[in-house]
Protein backbone atom coordinates (compact mmCIF):
# COMPACT_ATOMS: atom_id res chain seq x y z
CA UNK A 1 0.00 0.00 0.00
CA UNK A 2 1.49 3.54 -1.17
CA UNK A 3 1.79 5.61 1.77
CA UNK A 4 3.64 8.98 2.54
CA UNK A 5 4.43 10.07 6.27
CA UNK A 6 5.42 13.32 7.60
CA UNK A 7 7.18 14.48 10.68
CA UNK A 8 8.76 17.11 12.39
CA UNK A 9 5.94 19.48 13.06
CA UNK A 10 6.03 21.95 16.05
CA UNK A 11 5.97 24.84 18.07
CA UNK A 12 8.47 27.48 16.20
CA UNK A 13 8.58 31.31 17.28
CA UNK A 14 8.87 33.77 14.67
CA UNK A 15 11.91 33.86 12.59
CA UNK A 16 13.18 30.26 13.61
CA UNK A 17 13.45 27.16 11.67
CA UNK A 18 12.28 23.86 11.12
CA UNK A 19 12.91 20.65 8.92
CA UNK A 20 9.61 18.68 7.60
CA UNK A 21 10.23 15.00 6.83
CA UNK A 22 8.01 12.91 4.99
CA UNK A 23 9.03 9.25 4.38
CA UNK A 24 7.65 7.34 1.44
CA UNK A 25 6.48 3.83 0.81
CA UNK A 26 5.13 1.64 -1.53
CA UNK A 27 5.57 3.24 -4.53
CA UNK A 28 9.21 4.06 -6.94
CA UNK A 29 9.89 7.13 -4.72
CA UNK A 30 13.14 7.94 -7.66
CA UNK A 31 10.18 8.02 -10.23
CA UNK A 32 8.31 10.59 -7.90
CA UNK A 33 7.79 13.84 -7.87
CA UNK A 34 6.77 15.76 -4.59
CA UNK A 35 4.86 18.32 -3.66
CA UNK A 36 4.27 19.99 -0.34
CA UNK A 37 0.42 21.44 0.48
CA UNK A 38 -0.44 23.63 3.73
CA UNK A 39 -3.57 23.98 5.55
CA UNK A 40 -3.77 27.06 8.01
CA UNK A 41 -6.53 26.49 10.75
CA UNK A 42 -9.88 26.33 9.44
CA UNK A 43 -8.85 27.65 5.96
CA UNK A 44 -8.40 25.96 2.73
CA UNK A 45 -5.15 24.36 0.93
CA UNK A 46 -2.42 26.08 -0.25
CA UNK A 47 0.73 24.51 -2.71
CA UNK A 48 3.51 25.49 -1.07
CA UNK A 49 5.77 23.69 -3.77
CA UNK A 50 7.04 20.91 -5.23
CA UNK A 51 10.31 18.58 -6.31
CA UNK A 52 10.92 17.11 -9.45
CA UNK A 53 12.00 13.19 -9.32
CA UNK A 54 16.28 13.28 -10.30
CA UNK A 55 15.38 12.02 -13.77
CA UNK A 56 13.38 14.73 -14.65
CA UNK A 57 16.33 17.38 -13.34
CA UNK A 58 15.55 17.27 -9.78
CA UNK A 59 14.64 21.07 -9.17
CA UNK A 60 11.80 22.56 -7.15
CA UNK A 61 9.61 25.32 -7.43
CA UNK A 62 7.21 27.37 -4.76
CA UNK A 63 5.04 29.89 -4.26
CA UNK A 64 6.24 33.42 -3.93
CA UNK A 65 5.52 34.10 -0.10
CA UNK A 66 8.01 31.70 0.70
CA UNK A 67 10.38 30.89 -1.84
CA UNK A 68 12.82 33.08 -0.04
CA UNK A 69 12.32 30.93 2.85
CA UNK A 70 11.86 27.48 2.19
CA UNK A 71 13.43 24.69 0.58
CA UNK A 72 12.14 21.53 -0.73
CA UNK A 73 14.85 18.63 -1.10
CA UNK A 74 15.33 15.10 -1.71
CA UNK A 75 17.16 11.53 -0.08
CA UNK A 76 16.25 8.69 -2.63
CA UNK A 77 18.44 6.61 -1.29
CA UNK A 78 15.88 6.83 1.99
CA UNK A 79 12.87 7.47 -0.11
CA UNK A 80 12.30 11.12 1.81
CA UNK A 81 11.47 14.45 1.11
CA UNK A 82 12.22 17.51 3.29
CA UNK A 83 10.73 20.87 3.68
CA UNK A 84 13.18 22.83 5.18
CA UNK A 85 11.64 26.40 6.40
CA UNK A 86 13.44 29.36 7.85
CA UNK A 87 12.32 33.07 8.82
CA UNK A 88 9.34 31.52 10.02
CA UNK A 89 6.35 33.96 10.00
CA UNK A 90 3.25 33.48 12.07
CA UNK A 91 0.85 33.53 8.77
CA UNK A 92 3.38 30.35 8.11
CA UNK A 93 0.73 28.45 10.79
CA UNK A 94 -0.85 25.13 9.03
CA UNK A 95 -0.67 22.12 9.07
CA UNK A 96 1.38 20.56 6.12
CA UNK A 97 0.82 18.22 3.93
CA UNK A 98 2.86 15.75 2.09
CA UNK A 99 1.73 14.69 -1.36
CA UNK A 100 3.09 12.17 -4.68
CA UNK A 101 2.22 13.90 -7.66
CA UNK A 102 0.23 11.43 -9.59
CA UNK A 103 1.68 12.09 -13.13
CA UNK A 104 3.16 15.27 -13.93
CA UNK A 105 0.49 15.25 -17.23
CA UNK A 106 -1.98 15.93 -14.78
CA UNK A 107 -0.20 16.89 -11.33
CA UNK A 108 -3.28 16.21 -9.72
CA UNK A 109 -1.98 14.76 -5.96
CA UNK A 110 -2.66 11.21 -5.79
CA UNK A 111 -1.23 10.00 -2.06
CA UNK A 112 -1.57 12.24 1.01
CA UNK A 113 -0.21 11.61 4.10
CA UNK A 114 -1.87 12.64 7.44
CA UNK A 115 -0.25 16.19 8.04
CA UNK A 116 2.12 17.94 10.78
CA UNK A 117 1.35 20.53 12.18
CA UNK A 118 3.76 23.67 12.58
CA UNK A 119 2.56 26.58 14.78
CA UNK A 120 4.94 29.75 14.59
CA UNK A 121 3.96 32.03 17.76
CA UNK A 122 5.78 33.82 20.27
CA UNK B 1 -2.15 33.07 -11.52
CA UNK B 2 -5.01 31.23 -11.66
CA UNK B 3 -8.22 31.93 -9.38
CA UNK B 4 -10.75 29.38 -8.99
CA UNK B 5 -14.25 30.48 -7.66
CA UNK B 6 -16.82 27.11 -6.26
CA UNK B 7 -19.84 27.55 -5.73
CA UNK B 8 -22.30 27.17 -3.61
CA UNK B 9 -20.42 27.37 -0.48
CA UNK B 10 -22.01 25.03 0.85
CA UNK B 11 -24.70 22.58 -0.31
CA UNK B 12 -27.30 20.97 2.01
CA UNK B 13 -28.71 17.81 0.63
CA UNK B 14 -31.09 14.47 1.41
CA UNK B 15 -29.45 11.25 0.85
CA UNK B 16 -30.22 10.01 -2.70
CA UNK B 17 -30.50 13.48 -4.19
CA UNK B 18 -27.69 14.34 -6.55
CA UNK B 19 -24.98 17.07 -6.05
CA UNK B 20 -23.53 19.86 -8.84
CA UNK B 21 -20.63 21.44 -7.50
CA UNK B 22 -19.02 24.05 -9.98
CA UNK B 23 -15.72 25.34 -10.17
CA UNK B 24 -15.12 28.48 -12.35
CA UNK B 25 -10.81 29.65 -13.74
CA UNK B 26 -10.10 33.28 -14.25
CA UNK B 27 -8.66 32.20 -17.46
CA UNK B 28 -8.74 28.46 -19.35
CA UNK B 29 -7.63 25.72 -17.51
CA UNK B 30 -6.47 22.74 -19.76
CA UNK B 31 -8.76 19.73 -19.21
CA UNK B 32 -5.70 17.55 -18.26
CA UNK B 33 -4.95 19.53 -14.96
CA UNK B 34 -8.53 19.96 -13.20
CA UNK B 35 -8.56 17.63 -10.38
CA UNK B 36 -11.27 17.28 -7.29
CA UNK B 37 -10.48 16.56 -3.99
CA UNK B 38 -12.93 15.47 -0.89
CA UNK B 39 -11.89 16.11 3.04
CA UNK B 40 -13.45 15.02 5.70
CA UNK B 41 -13.06 16.79 8.96
CA UNK B 42 -9.66 16.03 10.66
CA UNK B 43 -8.79 13.81 7.34
CA UNK B 44 -6.03 14.63 4.65
CA UNK B 45 -7.52 15.39 0.85
CA UNK B 46 -8.54 12.62 -0.91
CA UNK B 47 -7.89 12.51 -4.97
CA UNK B 48 -11.57 12.19 -6.92
CA UNK B 49 -11.05 13.22 -9.83
CA UNK B 50 -7.95 14.17 -11.94
CA UNK B 51 -7.89 14.91 -15.46
CA UNK B 52 -11.46 16.57 -15.57
CA UNK B 53 -13.10 13.66 -15.89
CA UNK B 54 -10.88 10.48 -15.07
CA UNK B 55 -12.02 8.59 -11.43
CA UNK B 56 -9.27 8.08 -9.02
CA UNK B 57 -8.49 4.14 -7.62
CA UNK B 58 -11.01 3.12 -5.85
CA UNK B 59 -13.72 6.34 -6.29
CA UNK B 60 -17.14 5.04 -6.59
CA UNK B 61 -18.83 5.89 -10.05
CA UNK B 62 -21.40 8.32 -8.18
CA UNK B 63 -18.85 10.44 -8.29
CA UNK B 64 -17.99 12.12 -12.03
CA UNK B 65 -16.11 14.98 -13.59
CA UNK B 66 -17.04 17.54 -16.92
CA UNK B 67 -16.34 20.68 -17.83
CA UNK B 68 -13.84 22.56 -20.18
CA UNK B 69 -11.96 25.69 -20.37
CA UNK B 70 -13.15 27.64 -17.73
CA UNK B 71 -16.09 26.09 -16.02
CA UNK B 72 -15.91 22.25 -14.35
CA UNK B 73 -18.60 20.90 -12.17
CA UNK B 74 -18.14 17.62 -10.17
CA UNK B 75 -21.44 15.43 -9.45
CA UNK B 76 -22.28 13.24 -6.96
CA UNK B 77 -25.29 11.37 -8.65
CA UNK B 78 -26.57 9.50 -5.58
CA UNK B 79 -25.47 10.81 -2.06
CA UNK B 80 -25.18 8.70 0.79
CA UNK B 81 -24.20 10.17 4.67
CA UNK B 82 -20.48 9.33 4.28
CA UNK B 83 -20.52 11.81 1.16
CA UNK B 84 -20.74 14.63 4.08
CA UNK B 85 -17.51 16.95 3.68
CA UNK B 86 -15.81 19.56 1.65
CA UNK B 87 -14.81 19.51 -2.09
CA UNK B 88 -12.10 21.64 -3.73
CA UNK B 89 -11.04 21.69 -7.29
CA UNK B 90 -7.31 22.52 -8.05
CA UNK B 91 -6.14 23.32 -11.19
CA UNK B 92 -1.98 23.50 -12.45
CA UNK B 93 -1.64 25.92 -14.88
CA UNK B 94 1.59 27.57 -16.11
CA UNK B 95 5.61 27.20 -16.16
CA UNK B 96 6.71 26.41 -13.81
CA UNK B 97 3.39 25.34 -12.74
CA UNK B 98 0.70 27.38 -10.80
CA UNK B 99 -1.13 25.17 -8.53
CA UNK B 100 -4.09 26.31 -7.11
CA UNK B 101 -7.25 25.00 -5.27
CA UNK B 102 -10.24 26.87 -5.09
CA UNK B 103 -11.77 27.99 -1.83
CA UNK B 104 -14.33 24.24 -1.32
CA UNK B 105 -17.71 23.23 -1.60
CA UNK B 106 -19.32 21.79 2.19
CA UNK B 107 -21.70 19.34 1.39
CA UNK B 108 -24.27 18.61 4.61
CA UNK B 109 -25.71 15.55 3.90
CA UNK B 110 -29.41 15.82 5.91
Amino acid sequence: EAQVVESGGGLVKPGGSLRLSCEASGFNFNLAWMTWVRQAPGKGLEWVGRIKSKGSGGSADYIAPVEDRFTISRDDSKNTVYLQMSSLKTEDTAVYFCTKVRDPGSFSLEYWGQGTLVTVSS
Amino acid sequence: EIVLTQSPGTLSLSPGERATLSCRASQSVRSSYLAWYQQKPGQAPRLLIYGTSNRATGIPDRFSGSGSGTDFTLTISRLEPEDSAVYYCQQCGGSPPDLTFGPGTKVDIK
